[in-house]
């Protein structure tokens, strides 16, 4: 298994919070990305890093922000947490882009927002 | 905008059947196409990856295929036991945002004793 860890693994939280979702990985890949897992929606990529200090957004970045001062590190923020961002946040990692690689998943972030 | 369907949504089949799950993209834009597998409450599991120049991958059991003109890609599960009851997830690599991955909605299966 690829080395992903994401933190916390749940969070309960009020509106109006700021939220911040660790992942972190020991597999030195270049691209990390965060997805958001929604019924109804499936998974959908809401922000990208190519390399450190090197990010971009995805489809649904609204209300979210990234850093990564580290190779291993991605962060993703919740700059004001609203009750649309209760969902299942997943990290994935891979080692470049078209790479012959498959994305490799963390274990998830459940966050709800009441 | 690239969409990505699977059919059926849900499937329930007695053990030791062979079966089908469909996926279908709309852009046959894609530089790969990956079947996962997602147990509840936990990660994706990468189960197949298809080069967008392959026709199809083998591991095991599982057989999948690609045909990129017609936009449609089928996962081939042999011999099903109930440890494959899960939520099998089709995703496909585009070009753009990072190489991200686009997926449909899964469809969850469950292989009865």
């Amino acid at each position: 298994d690829a080395g992903i860890t994401q933190s916390p693994r749940h969070k309960v939280t009020e509106t109006g919070t700021p939220v911040t979702l660790r992942c972190h990985q020991t597999e030195n890949h270049r691209y990390m990305y965060w997805y958001r897992q929604d019924p109804g929606h499936g998974l959908r990529l809401i922000h990208y890093s190519y390399g450190v200090k090197d990010t971009d957004k995805g489809e649904v970045s609204d209300g979210y922000s990234v850093s990564r001062s580290k190779t291993e590190d991605f962060l993703l923020t919740l700059e004001s947490a609203t009750s649309s961002q209760t969902s299942v946040y997943f990290c994935a990692i891979t080692r470049d882009y078209l790479s012959t690689d498959t994305q490799y998943f963390g274990p998830g972030t459940r966050l709800t927002v009441l | 905008k690239q969409e990505v369907t699977q059919i059926p949504a849900a499937l329930s089949v007695p053990e030791g059947e062979n079966l089908v799950l469909n996926c279908s993209f709309t852009d046959s834009a894609i530089y790969n196409l990956q079947w996962f597998r997602q147990d509840p409450g936990k990660g994706l599991t990468s189960l197949l990856l298809i080069q967008s120049s392959q026709r199809e991958q083998t591991s095991g059991r599982l057989n999948a295929s690609l045909d990129k003109s017609s936009g449609r890609s089928t996962l081939y599960i042999a011999a099903s036991q109930p440890g494959d009851s899960a939520t099998y997830l089709c995703a496909v690599g585009v070009y753009n945002q990072g190489g991200k991955l686009i997926f449909g909605q899964g469809t969850e299966l469950s292989v009865k004793p």
